[in-house]
């Protein structure tokens, strides 16, 4: 079946570093994808969608030039988190979107992100 | 109002047990609905989707749309421990809509 990959699962870094996470569709193509961030014992928040060669679409509140995301062919998108500070430590799972299999989305298994 | 409602829980039952999960939402114009089943730490994995009003079994699990009410279950058969996990209903307009998932309902099942 079709696979959506993450990488790396978890990641510690120093505020202030950036960190680019990963999403890949294995078997599919996806011209489209999402972004989720998830706080403990939270839902999934929509960050934003992520269009295979134009730019994202941030949901409301979600700072873009915190959070760059570029999806630049259609099996990638990544997630860089800028300048990142103990308040962006999250669990951050992507999606990409199937518009031939039977399931409408496909998600990845998250990175876990902590900032030191 | 919230698009969806879903009781956070966590719902405890034993092993065995007939599992029953709903949710409630407000626009009529949702025409898909989607079932979503999270384990800790790991991404959502859908169990489920139907589309308008109806039954649809899949195994143990069965998802009851009622859009009369804007109601939607699913119910869970002869519950295992491996049952326990957050489940996400999400209703949409299309099918290939982005999600706005709800709280999620965490469910427990003890051996």
């Amino acid at each position: 079946g079709a696979v959506v990959s993450q990488h790396p699962s978890w990641v510690i870094c120093k505020s202030g570093t950036s960190v680019k996470i990963e999403c890949r569709s294995l078997d599919f193509q996806a011209t489209t994808m999402f972004w989720y961030r998830q706080f403990p014992k939270q839902s999934l928040m929509l960050m934003a969608t992520s269009n295979e060669g134009s730019k994202a679409t941030y949901e409301q509140g979600v700072e873009k030039d915190k959070f760059l995301i570029n999806h630049a062919s259609l099996t990638l998108s990544t997630l860089t988190v800028t300048s990142a500070h103990p308040e962006d430590s999250s669990f951050y799972i992507c999606s990409a979107r199937d518009l031939t299999g039977e399931k409408p989305q496909h998600f990845g298994d998250g990175t876990r992100l902590s900032i030191l | 109002q919230k698009e969806v409602e879903q009781d956070p829980g966590p719902l405890s039952v034993p092993e065995g047990a007939i599992v029953s999960l709903n949710c409630t939402y407000s626009n009529s114009a949702f025409q898909y609905f989607m079932w979503y089943r999270q384990y800790s730490r790991k991404g959502p994995e859908l169990l489920m989707y139907t589309y308008s009003s109806g039954n649809k079994e899949d195994g143990r699990f069965t998802a009851q749309v009622d859009k009369s009410s804007k109601y939607i279950s699913l119910f869970i058969r002869d519950s295992q421990p491996s049952d326990s996990a957050t489940y996400l209903c999400a209703p949409l307009m299309n099918r290939d809509d982005k999600i706005i998932f709800g709280k999620g309902t965490r469910l427990h099942i003890l051996p």
